[in-house]
């Protein structure tokens, strides 16, 4: 099956720091998602991009649909406490509602 | 409006016993996936119904799991005899249609 590298796997910063975080396929994908889980509970869609290049924000976050469709990245401005969380991208090969998942980048927020 | 649900929460069964995960998905909602997600790694695709049809059941990993969606409403994911190997914890979610997928608190199963 196809395999998402997503990186880094973890990170530790301080609140107030920019974070960024991608997703690259050996694939080109025709739809990236990215998607936050907080403990216990399910991931929840955050960034739906559908088109390469396109630059999509929602709040804070701001992800990209790399040009070459192969890759995505996702930034966080301002960090706060809350971010915590694991960061998952996905992607969809064809118009199939078939996704990829990356292994997820754990997220920690230092007050 | 309810989200998605699954049942139960927490499973721990011991190897070789079955275990049936069950899954409500959002009213309405004709598509509904089963994922699971072994510790650490990437969250991976099972299968997806459209209404009570397997519309793609490629990510099933064994003949040992099962996957039923009778009348079209919730699901249920058996597991038959379960191994090791399947802990983790099993995401389902669901959609209207296209790609925007919905998912619940997911079911940690482990197997002893």
């Amino acid at each position: 099956g196809q395999q998402l590298n997503q990186s880094p796997q973890s990170m530790f910063i301080q609140e107030g720091e920019d974070v960024s975080m991608n997703c690259t396929s050996s694939s080109i994908f025709n739809t990236w998602l990215w998607y936050k889980q907080d403990p216990g509970e399910g991931p929840v869609l955050l960034i739906a991009l559908y088109k390469a290049g396109e630059l999509t924000s929602n709040g804070r976050l701001t992800a990209q649909f790399g040009i070459t469709r192969k890759d995505s990245f996702l930034n966080i401005s301002a960090s706060i406490p809350s971010d915590v969380g694991i960061y998952f991208c996905a992607g969809r090969l064809n118009n199939f509602n078939k996704f990829y998942f990356g292994s997820g980048t754990k997220l920690n927020v230092k007050p | 409006e309810a989200g998605v649900t699954q049942f139960p929460s927490h499973s721990v069964i011991e190897k070789g016993q079955t275990v049936t995960l069950r899954c409500d998905p959002i009213s309405g909602h004709d598509n509904l996936y089963w994922y699971r997600r072994v510790m650490g790694k990437e969250i991976k695709f099972l299968l997806h119904f459209v209404k009570e049809s397997k519309q793609d059941e490629s990510g099933m990993p064994n003949n040992r799991f099962l996957a039923e969606r009778t009348g079209g409403t919730y699901s249920t994911l058996k597991v038959q005899p379960a191994e090791l190997e399947d802990s983790g914890v099993y995401f389902c979610a669901s959609s209207l249609s296209g790609a925007v997928q919905f998912f619940g608190p997911g079911t940690r199963l482990t197997v002893l």
